[in-house]
């Protein structure tokens, strides 16, 4: 089975543009997270979709940041405009509300670099 | 809100030898999920162990055990046996059974194994 799809791996941008990355969750699961690492602040849950709803967005650092889940199979999170303090490792993660117990699985991370 | 806690930033072990990583975690639940990540250099996040609340069993994967306790709430992952492989940043997490599906990481334990 695949796993959690991310794209891109890598991003370098110039401050003020936009940023989209993407994520293809593990086919079936109905739950689909969005992490941010920094060696700052480690692991920060950014935001989360149960059945495409999302569930908390307590977590989106402010209004530049904005997360879509269109259908099961597809989410993105968006930064615009990108500054600098957004460099991180963005992770997504899915995971199955059914079944015990359900971990989560994550994609391979896309490291973004805001110049 | 749940927290979990993972008291040493960072530990190290000889070869071979045998080290436990603490975790401990704050909930008035009774029934939950318990997990141990793995994140080595190439930043992967990969699953370790995972253990049910209502199980009073330690799971054990491997070199991998866990020490439950859930009177005390901790959570502790042993290695045996460790291995130049096992160095990386371990996370524990914790899962919540009810509506939600949130996940709740702690900081990450930085673990060094020395030749």
């Amino acid at each position: 089975d695949a796993g959690v799809i991310q794209s891109p791996r890598h991003e370098v941008t110039e401050m003020g543009q936009e940023v989209t990355l993407r994520c293809k969750p593990i086919s079936g699961h109905n739950s689909l997270f969005w992490y941010r690492q920094t060696m700052m602040r480690g692991l920060e849950l950014l935001i989360y979709f149960n059945n495409n709803v999302p569930i908390d967005d307590s977590g989106m650092p402010e209004d530049r940041f904005s997360a879509k889940m269109p259908n099961a199979s597809f989410s993105t999170l968006k930064i615009q405009p990108s500054e600098p303090r957004d460099s991180a490792v963005y992770f997504c993660a899915s995971s199955s509300g059914t079944g015990r117990p359900s971990p989560q699985h994550f994609g391979d991370g896309t490291r973004l670099s805001i110049l | 809100a749940q927290t979990v806690t993972q008291s040493q930033p960072e530990m190290s072990v000889q070869e071979a030898e045998t080290v436990t990583l603490s975790c401990t975690y704050d909930t008035s639940e009774s029934d939950y999920y318990l997990f141990w990540y793995k994140q080595p250099p190439s930043r992967q996040m990969i699953l370790v162990i995972r253990q049910e609340a209502y199980k009073q069993q330690n799971a054990t994967e491997n070199r991998f055990s866990v020490n439950f306790q859930k009177a005390a709430k901790s959570f502790s992952l042993k290695i045996s046996d460790s291995q130049l492989g096992d160095a990386a940043m371990y996370f524990c997490a914790y899962r919540r059974t009810n509506t939600g599906n949130q996940f709740y990481f702690g900081t990450g334990t930085s673990l060094t194994v020395i030749p």
